[in-house]
């Protein structure tokens, strides 16, 4: 069974850039897989930063970006702020109706 | 505005069962596919099945399947999950949403759903 995979955790410093990925155990993540990417913070649901791969939802900044990155998609924050700090998750579409969400990612700012 | 309200959320025993329902406004709710996605305490959110406009076309993750049944009720705006034979490992807040294909989803707060003796 394929299995979605997202770095468990990682850090960035205040200002800088990081690069969140989104793959599959089995294969290459495309456009086809529409890949979206969420934002969550404990206790509130869900926020909707990227949708089939590359467009951002309505209000949020344009220092998030989302592309396909050799055979994974991609979240990427550019001047990283505090409020970034949360916890990031991925969305494949597998086909035959299957969507499959990746296991998140910690986002630390320091 | 697009507004989801879950309820029927609470206390359940091992193999009881639970019916959730989703409350959709500020939109077309028959031009939608809609899904739940749930979160079990302290862990990742995991797809949980689909459901397509007319309610004729479903899906589901294999950790439900044969358990659970979306369904959806376009007259009254109103989509559901029914949960039968439950199992502790069903412990999660069940988000309902629209849109999580190829489009900008959009989430409800969520209900959470316990499942002990």
């Amino acid at each position: 069974q394929t299995v979605v995979t997202q770095e468990p955790s990682f850090s960035v410093s205040p200002g800088g850039t990081v690069t969140l990925t989104c793959g599959l155990t089995s294969g290459s993540v495309s456009n086809s897989n529409y890949p979206s990417w969420y934002q969550q913070t404990p206790g509130q649901a869900p926020r909707t930063l990227i949708y089939s791969t590359n467009t951002r939802s309505f209000g949020v900044p344009d220092r998030f970006s989302g592309s396909i990155l050799g055979n994974k998609a991609a979240l990427t924050i550019t001047g990283a702020q505090a409020d970034d700090e949360s916890d990031y998750y991925c969305v494949l579409f597998m086909g035959s109706g299957i969507s499959v969400f990746g296991g998140g990612t910690k986002l630390t700012v320091l | 505005e697009v507004q989801l309200v879950e309820s029927g959320g609470g206390l359940v025993q091992p193999g009881g069962s639970l019916r959730l329902s989703c409350a959709a406004s500020g939109f077309t709710f028959s031009s939608y596919w809609m899904h739940w996605v749930r979160q079990a305490p302290g862990k990742g959110l995991v797809w949980v099945s689909r459901i397509n406009t007319d309610g004729s076309g479903t899906n589901y993750a294999d950790s439900v399947k044969g358990r659970f049944t979306i369904s959806r009720d376009n007259a009254k705006n109103t989509l559901y999950l029914q949960m039968n034979t439950l199992r502790a490992e069903d412990t999660a807040v069940y988000y309902c949403a629209r849109d999580v294909v190829a489009g900008d989803t959009h989430w409800g707060r969520g209900t959470l759903v316990t499942v002990s003796s």
